[in-house]
C-alpha cells in the first residue's frame, strides 16, 4: 500500500505570491491534516479535513486555507506569501476513528 | 492552549548507551504517540499508547503512557547510529486534536 505522497517536494516563491501544495493520503484514509514545521516552532497544526469538511483548525491567519476532494486528496493554499512562511509543510492521513497519523515526506517551501 | 513540554531538547550520547526522553503537559491526553523524523523526511510513527499506565515496546524502543495521563516517556536501549534523528511526542485530546512536542534531537558520538 502506497504511503502519503506530497507534491511538489520543493518550491521557491517570492513574497506576495501564492502557492498550492498537494497531498494524497494512504488509500482508505479519509482524514488529512496539515502541519507547518519550522526549526524554532516545531510542528504546528494548520487544519484537518475529513470527508471534504474542515474538522479542526489551528491558529494560523486566513492566508492559509485548504480543501479536500471527494477522493480524499487535499490541497493547501497560502496567499500573499511572507518570508516567515518558509517551512516544511507536512501532510498526514489517518483512518476515521483511528488516532495513528501517517506523514508524507513534506513540501519544503522557501519564500524569497 | 494545550502545550507539550518535551525534554531534553537535544542529547549527545555514545553508541551503545541507553536513551530516555519524556513529554509532560498540564492537560490530559487520551492517546500518546511517538514519532521519529530523519532529515528531509516526514515523521514516522514509532509507538502509539492508548491507556493510562500502558507500557509498549517496539524492538529496542519502549514507551509508557503516564498514570496521570499528562505525561509519557520513550526509552531507546543500546543505541545505534541509525537512531540519530529528531524524536517527537504527540498527544491527542478528547477533542480529537493532536498536539506535538518540539522534539528531542538525538546525536550519537562515534
Amino acid at each position: 500500500k502506497a504511503g502519503v505522497t506530497q507534491t511538489p517536494r520543493y518550491l521557491i516563491k517570492t513574497r506576495g505570491q501564492q502557492v498550492t501544495l498537494s497531498c494524497s493520503p494512504i488509500s482508505g484514509h479519509r482524514s488529512v491534516s496539515w502541519y507547518q514545521q519550522t526549526p524554532g516552532q516545531g510542528l504546528q497544526f494548520l487544519f484537518e479535513y475529513f470527508s471534504e469538511t474542515q474538522r479542526n483548525k489551528g491558529n494560523f491567519p486566513g492566508r492559509f486555507s485548504g480543501r479536500q476532494f471527494s477522493n480524499s486528496r487535499s490541497e493547501m493554499n497560502v496567499s500573499t506569501l511572507e518570508l516567515g512562511d518558509s517551512a516544511l509543510y507536512l501532510c498526514a492521513s489517518r483512518l476515521a476513528g483511528d488516532n495513528e497519523q501517517f506523514f508524507g515526506p513534506g513540501t519544503r517551501l522557501t519564500v524569497l | 492552549g494545550q502545550q507539550l513540554n518535551q525534554s531534553p531538547q537535544s542529547m549527545f550520547i555514545q553508541e551503545g548507551e541507553d536513551v530516555s526522553m519524556n513529554c509532560t503537559s498540564s492537560s490530559i491526553f487520551n492517546t500518546w504517540l511517538w514519532y521519529k523524523q530523519d532529515p528531509g523526511e516526514g515523521p514516522v510513527l514509532l509507538i502509539a499508547l492508548y491507556k493510562a499506565g500502558e507500557l509498549t515496546s517496539n524492538g529496542r524502543l519502549t514507551a509508557q503512557f503516564g498514570i496521570t495521563r499528562k505525561d509519557s516517556f520513550l526509552n531507546i536501549s543500546a543505541s545505534i547510529p541509525s537512531d540519530v534523528g529528531i524524536y517527537f511526542c504527540a498527544g491527542m485530546n478528547r477533542d480529537d486534536k493532536i498536539i506535538f512536542g518540539k522534539g528531542t534531537r538525538l546525536h550519537i558520538l562515534p
